[in-house]
């Protein structure tokens, strides 16, 4: 089986652009998670969805930050007017459920804001 | 308050040697703890996990409640070895995980 895939791998901008980030879960899992790996950083924890719903944006760093997930698969995060500071590259990773102990991970997608 | 911490950003030691990443936590209930890791050019993924009490790689983590501690172990590091090290700590949320800073380690020929 698949794992989990992202897309696009690679994305270049231009600041105040809007790009939007999409990711594919493992088949069945039905929690998804985002997290952004800047340079010299540990991982920041985005927001977490259980099927459709996120139960917590907490992470989001701005309300220019927003995702959504349907159907309980593909989620896409989206970051309007992007700024320099969002440079990073944004994780995806999925679990089984709730409690599923173990998150596996996307290859992620480098975003480069200019 | 929930936290991992690893204190070392960097560690480079000879092929051959020991290695030790170091990772502390902070939580007031009973933790678990796991290791990931990250190899050049690829994806995140997970190394070992305290409840399994397992040897991957050669790598091993003992959770030590008194010290607050889950350094990950090896006692003779290869070169493949080369990666991030990041520790995270499963708290309180089912869902969420605490995740430190990260370590990266360089084995050097």
């Amino acid at each position: 089986g698949a794992g989990v895939s992202q897309s696009p791998s690679n994305k270049v901008t231009e600041k105040g652009k809007d790009v939007e980030l999409r990711c594919d879960p493992i088949s069945g899992h039905t929690a998804l998670y985002w997290y952004r790996q800047s340079l010299g950083q540990g991982l920041e924890f985005l927001i977490y969805f259980q099927g459709n719903s996120a139960p917590d944006k907490s992470g989001l760093p701005s309300d220019r930050f927003s995702a959504e997930r349907t159907g309980g698969s593909v989620s896409t995060l989206t970051i309007q007017r992007t700024q320099q500071e969002d440079s990073a590259v944004y994780l995806c990773a999925s679990s089984p459920g709730p409690r599923g102990r173990e998150q596996f991970f996307g290859p992620g997608t480098r975003l480069t804001v200019l | 308050a929930q936290r991992v911490t690893q204190p070392e950003k960097l560690l480079s030691v000879f092929k051959g040697a020991p290695v030790e990443l170091k990772c502390n936590y902070s939580y007031s209930g009973s933790p678990e703890l796991f290791w990931y890791v990250q190899y050049s050019r690829q994806r995140l993924q997970l190394l070992l996990r305290h409840i399994s009490r397992e040897s991957i790689k050669g790598f091993t983590a003992d959770l030590n409640k008194g010290e607050t501690s889950f350094h990950l172990k090896k006692p003779f590091a290869q070169e493949e070895d080369s990666a991030m090290y990041y520790c995270a700590l499963k708290g309180d949320s089912n869902y969420q995980l605490i995740w430190g800073a990260g370590t990266k380690l360089i084995i050097k020929p």
